[in-house]
């Protein structure tokens, strides 16, 4: 069965500091994808980015980097310079790739603060 | 670019009340998905359709149902309302393909108060 570890419960870092989310996940699918959503206060749950298991390449967009590595089923997410816009709970999760198995399953979110 | 609608916002039920939640997928997307998320927890899946047909159960309770129309928009029923139904339910819809991106696109969410 699948599994999503976020060790970090909540995090609060001084605004403008760089922040890292750890993500470790289970998964026996040799094809899955992964995920990182962002909830705010006001609920919504925003799709950030997504990452296939067979594309191991880094990315980064603006302030935001994510490091997928296969070898220690990590995909950890770094905000850079955070700024107050940034406090929420950020979910990780995978989805495997067997038609009737493809929903999400999340791990139990991180909550960050950014300190003004 | 259109995201996924559901209706009610908020919705405030009396306990063994019924509830009706209504979900519209992003355009062009075949598959729809419930999850059920509870105060200060991790989304829950409960389940899919694609194209219409069930495709995937999680922990859904009996009390629940669930349906995709021919105009893909879905509508997930809520009977016998218990306190512990309160939650924030979500609708989520994505597409096959490799264009697609398999990504999971969520709805606003519908805030369920069971009093």
């Amino acid at each position: 069965a699948q599994k999503v570890t976020q060790a970090q419960t909540e995090i609060s870092v001084v605004e403008k500091e760089d922040v890292t989310l750890d993500c470790v996940y289970e998964t026996r699918d040799t094809t899955y994808y992964l995920f990182w959503y962002k909830q705010p206060p006001s609920g919504e749950l925003v799709f950030l980015i997504r990452r296939n298991s067979f594309d191991e390449q880094n990315e980064i967009s603006g302030r935001y980097s994510w490091n997928f590595q296969k070898s220690t089923s990590s995909f950890n997410f770094t905000i850079t310079a955070s700024q107050v816009v940034d406090s929420a709970v950020y979910f990780c999760a995978l989805r495997e790739s067997n038609f009737g198995n493809e929903k999400l399953t999340f791990g139990t979110g991180t909550r960050l603060t950014i300190i003004p | 670019a259109a995201g996924v609608i559901q209706s009610p916002r908020h919705l405030i039920k009396e306990k063994r009340e019924t509830a009706t939640l209504k979900c519209y997928p992003i355009p062009r997307h075949d598959t729809v998905y419930w999850y059920q998320q509870g105060p200060g927890q991790d989304p829950q899946f409960l389940i899919s359709f694609y194209e219409k047909m069930q495709s995937d159960k999680g922990s859904i309770p009996d009390r629940f149902s669930a349906q995709q129309f021919s105009d893909y928009h879905s509508e997930l029923n809520m009977s016998s309302l218990e306190l512990g139904d309160s939650a924030l339910y979500f609708c989520a819809s994505s597409a096959r393909g490799p264009d697609s991106g398999n990504t999971i696109y969520f709805g606003e969410g519908s805030w369920l108060t069971v009093v």
